[in-house]
């Protein structure tokens, strides 16, 4: 079965601390995603990454960074963690092509409490 | 801007019963796919269905099925005969201008015995 493994389920940081948010999948997939949901807001992209090395910008990026060194991972580093990055942190990933019409897999997610 | 907008924050059903969950959207595209995810209380998001905005037919998959009114723009999820395992967040999402995903706020269901 295919899969997309978030490293952790839940994470508590402290202000000003270097978070790193890790995806892992199986299945071979070009497209990764990093996404973050909060209520009412559903969810909005963050960073998303269509090869190795590759990564572009998504609807909310400042104050996060990321990483994809290898294909089957995408990092998610948030540089000096504030309060308001709070939040449930999902990934997911889709294979090649145009990714608005493909499947996108996700991961579980992590919530991330910063104090 | 293109947005997605599910305008029912909650929604309840009896087991068995069948529910309609709303979401219209707003784009110039001609040519796109529609979808709806599910987030039950695991929090994995999985795909429920997916419709093609040129197909005239709506998608069906099992219990689920779309009411899709082009002109409208509005895409909206049936659910027949409704399980205790529905019980989950539901996301409607279409591709924005930028070509990723933009996703609506969400719905959450609760199924009641």
């Amino acid at each position: 079965d295919v899969k997309v493994t978030q490293s952790s389920r839940y994470l508590v940081k402290r202000t000003g601390e270097k978070v790193f948010l890790e995806c892992v999948q199986d299945m071979d997939h070009e497209n990764m995603f990093w996404y973050r949901q909060d209520p009412g807001l559903g969810l909005r992209l963050i960073y998303f990454s269509y090869d190795v090395k590759m990564k572009e910008k998504g609807d909310i990026p400042e104050g996060y960074s990321v990483s994809r060194e290898k294909k089957e991972r995408f990092s998610l580093i948030l540089e000096s963690a504030s309060t308001n990055q709070t939040s449930m942190y999902l990934c997911a990933s889709s294979s090649s092509g145009s990714s608005t019409n493909e499947k996108l897999f996700f991961g579980s997610g992590t919530q991330l409490s910063v104090l | 801007a293109q947005t997605v907008t599910q305008s029912q924050p909650e929604m309840s059903v009896q087991e068995a019963e069948t529910v309609t969950l709303s979401c219209t959207y707003d784009t110039s595209e001609s040519n796109y796919y529609l979808f709806w995810y599910k987030q039950p209380p695991s929090r994995q998001m999985i795909l429920v269905i997916r419709q093609e905005a040129y197909k005239q037919q709506n998608a069906t998959e099992n219990r689920f099925s779309v009411n899709f009114q082009k002109a409208a723009k509005s895409f909206s999820l049936k659910i027949s005969d409704s399980q205790l395992g529905d019980t989950a967040m539901y996301f409607c999402a279409f591709p924005g201008n930028t070509g990723k995903l933009i996703f609506g706020q969400g719905t959450t269901l609760q199924v009641k015995p």
